[in-house]
């Protein structure tokens, strides 16, 4: 069964710094892999997908992701933190050919301080 | 423009009086799910469909209901609420995870913040 976790589930940077999610997954299979962002009271909005093309994603708002298979991690990461990217985060896992099944990991909610 | 519409957005209600929250998507996705999200446990699949007449529990699905009748529409029925049914709710949708386009991942809703008194 596949699942996820998220390390910190809170994450407090300054505006400009690096930002770094971490997000590791169990899958018996080659995964999908998802980061989503939830603003506060919105739904949740897709950030970027790896799906076992290139290891290194880019997605929106100049966040990027890499796969490591030897670690079993899909960390997030932002080299330069701006105030609008305060929301919660969540990293998701599906399998490709097996279960349809989306599983998430419990979030983490980033904070950007002035 | 391609979404996944839910209504209420908010919904205050008491113990045991039945309730419908209904869900309708525009992109012809076969697949559907419910999820409940509460602090600290993320999000929970609550119930999901392959497609239409095709439904399976989740991992919290006590409580709850769900039907397909048609591919656009998913509604999520809690026949009698109980106060710990009180959470925020999701619905998604997408295409089956298998193949290229299971790699689109899925389109949420604006979720439907529920209150059980």
């Amino acid at each position: 069964a596949q699942s996820v976790t998220q390390l910190g589930s809170h994450v407090s940077v300054s505006e400009g710094a690096l930002v770094l999610l971490r997000c590791n997954y169990s899958s018996s299979v080659p995964p999908y892999l998802f980061w989503y962002v939830q603003y506060p009271n919105q739904g949740l909005q897709l950030l970027l997908k790896y799906t076992s093309a290139a290891t290194l994603v880019k997605g929106i708002n100049g966040f990027e992701a890499e796969f490591k298979k030897s670690e079993t991690s899909f960390h997030l990461t932002k080299p330069s933190a701006h105030m609008s990217d305060a929301a919660e985060y969540f990293c998701a896992v599906s399998s490709q050919g097996g279960s349809e099944k989306l599983v998430f990991g419990k979030g983490t909610k980033l904070t950007v301080n002035p | 423009e391609a979404q996944v519409t839910q209504n209420p957005r908010y919904l205050i209600t008491v113990t045991g009086k039945k309730l419908t929250v209904t869900c309708s998507q525009n992109m012809n996705h076969e697949y559907m799910s419910w999820y409940r999200q509460d602090p600290g446990l993320g999000l929970r699949q609550i119930y999901y469909s392959m497609n239409v007449e095709v439904t399976d529990k989740g991992d919290v699905p006590e409580g709850y209901k769900v039907s397909r009748k048609e591919k656009r529409n998913f509604p999520l029925i809690l026949e009698s609420p109980s106060p710990n049914q009180t959470s925020l709710y999701f619905c998604a949708s997408g295409f089956p995870g298998t193949g290229f386009r299971g790699s689109y991942g899925y389109t949420f809703g604006s979720g439907t913040r529920l209150t059980v008194v």
